[in-house]
């Protein structure tokens, strides 16, 4: 099972609002990513928690604040966004500390800023 | 640094036309991981293959073959009979020197495949 899941599908927000978006593997994954992806671009890294600490953060504005409340959570908590800030979400998986396992991805969340 | 470098922005075929993604590489390591993904319109990116830097034997899945070559850096991937279904874009990725941390993947900008019917 290479699974991993996000929350919501489609998100459409104002600039004042607040809300957050989740991803989740049960994989054993102890490595953990957020991507940003503009249309007709590749994904952009954003953050990486490495057995639930935040391990690169790709200089990202404070308004995207991630959280790994586990092993199997990943958060990305959204505030006073910008409309350029409309984007694709990706959240990917690995498995750390057996080389270079391949990142499994989530089906992603479409972000519409207001 | 490394780069990843696909040429080809969009692609246009037939239903059944073998169609070849490129793929060029840049990297000083000699380890490193070369992969590729697929994103259909819904969004998903599917992992369909990785190769090691030590290992260039070619491979076939079904339709799908990948030719990588380390002598002129590249990591090609060819659909043979091509489908509507696979219609998308291809990404074609890097990653360099294990990072318990990292793993970073540096992305190339994709190849957007339509096959029409």
């Amino acid at each position: 099972d290479t699974e991993v899941t996000q929350t919501p599908k489609h998100l459409v927000m104002g600039m004042t609002n607040k809300k957050s978006l989740k991803c989740e593997q049960h994989m054993g994954h102890r490595a953990m990513y957020w991507y940003k992806q503009k249309a007709k671009k590749p994904p952009e890294l954003m953050f990486v928690y490495s057995y639930e600490k935040l391990s690169i953060n790709e200089s990202v504005p404070s308004r995207f604040s991630p959280e790994c409340p586990n092993s199997s959570l990943l958060n990305l908590h959204l505030h006073a966004l910008q409309p350029e800030d409309s984007a694709l979400y990706l959240c990917a998986s690995r498995n750390p500390g057996q080389g270079l396992e391949t990142q499994y991805f989530g089906p992603g969340t479409r972000l519409l800023v207001l | 640094a490394q780069k990843v470098t696909q040429a080809q922005t969009e692609i246009s075929v037939v239903e059944k036309e073998d169609v070849t993604l490129d793929c060029v590489y840049e990297t000083r390591d000699t380890t490193y991981y070369l992969f590729w993904y697929k994103q259909p319109p819904s969004g998903e990116l599917v992992f369909l293959i990785r190769r090691n830097s030590f290992d260039e034997q070619n491979e076939i899945s079904g339709r799908y073959s990948w030719n990588f070559q380390k002598s002129t850096s590249s990591f090609n991937f060819t659909i043979t009979a091509s489908q509507v279904v696979d219609s998308a874009v291809y990404f074609c990725a890097l990653s360099e020197s294990y990072n318990n941390a990292g793993n970073m993947l540096t992305f190339g900008g994709g190849t957007r495949l339509m096959v029409k019917p």
